[in-house]
């Protein structure tokens, strides 16, 4: 399996412009969340899925942010519009709902800069 | 809700030398606790787990975990860093919503740097 696939790896865009992240979590994963880093804050959850549903989305800082999962192979986070304040690492995990080891496999993350 | 807590932002250790990374919990119930391992530019990887059983949990990469129910601990040891074992380290636990759900919540981080 390919693991989590994330894209793009880096994305640099100018305050206002909208910008979308892609998530493909691994085949067979029920669970789909979506995490902010930043140094300041450390690692935040901001929304997660069941069965491409949307279960807590608490952590979304703003409307601002929206999220879907329009089917069990995708998902999207989208900033619009962007601020300075949004730049961070954007990572996708995914998990097994039945999995015993309650694991979850993360992407490789988006870097966002907002200039 | 349940959480953990990292005391130290960096650990500094020589090559060789025993690692340990701390972590301490505050749960209600029985503590499911979990370590991850972030390195540059990657996205977080699983080392071990604890959920019930033996206090001392083996994992990848030759860590071991201790959970201490009486000290509410759970610190991350390695016998022998290596300068490779350089990376930003996670403790996690299992928080479980009013529905049966849940989700992971994650302490702090702690930055390892092994000095060779």
């Amino acid at each position: 399996d390919a693991g989590v696939i994330q894209s793009p790896r880096h994305e640099v865009t100018e305050m206002g412009q909208e910008v979308t992240l892609r998530c493909k979590p691994i085949s067979g994963h029920d669970y789909l969340f979506w995490y902010r880093q930043t140094m300041m804050r450390g690692l935040e959850l901001l929304i997660y899925f069941n069965n491409n549903v949307p279960i807590d989305d608490s952590g979304m800082p703003e409307d601002r942010f929206s999220a879907k999962m329009p089917n069990a192979s995708f998902s999207t986070l989208k900033i619009q519009p962007s601020e300075p304040r949004d730049s961070a690492v954007y990572f996708c995990a995914s998990r097994l709902s039945a999995a015993v080891s309650y694991e979850q496999y993360f992407g490789p993350g988006t870097r966002l800069t907002v200039t | 809700a349940q959480s953990v807590a990292q005391p130290e932002d960096q650990v500094n250790v020589a090559e060789g030398n025993p690692l340990t990374v701390k972590c301490t919990y505050s749960v209600s119930g029985n503590p499911y606790l979990f370590w991850y391992v972030q390195y540059p530019n990657r996205g977080l990887q699983f080392l071990l787990k604890y959920i019930t059983g033996d206090n001392l949990v083996k994992g990848s990469y030759g860590f071991e975990a201790e959970f201490n129910k009486s000290q509410t601990s759970f610190h991350l040891k390695k016998p022998s860093a290596l300068v490779s074992d350089s990376a930003l380290y996670f403790c996690a636990v299992r928080d479980i919503y009013p529905g049966g759900d849940y989700k992971l919540s994650f302490g702090a981080g702690t930055t390892v740097t092994v000095r060779a």
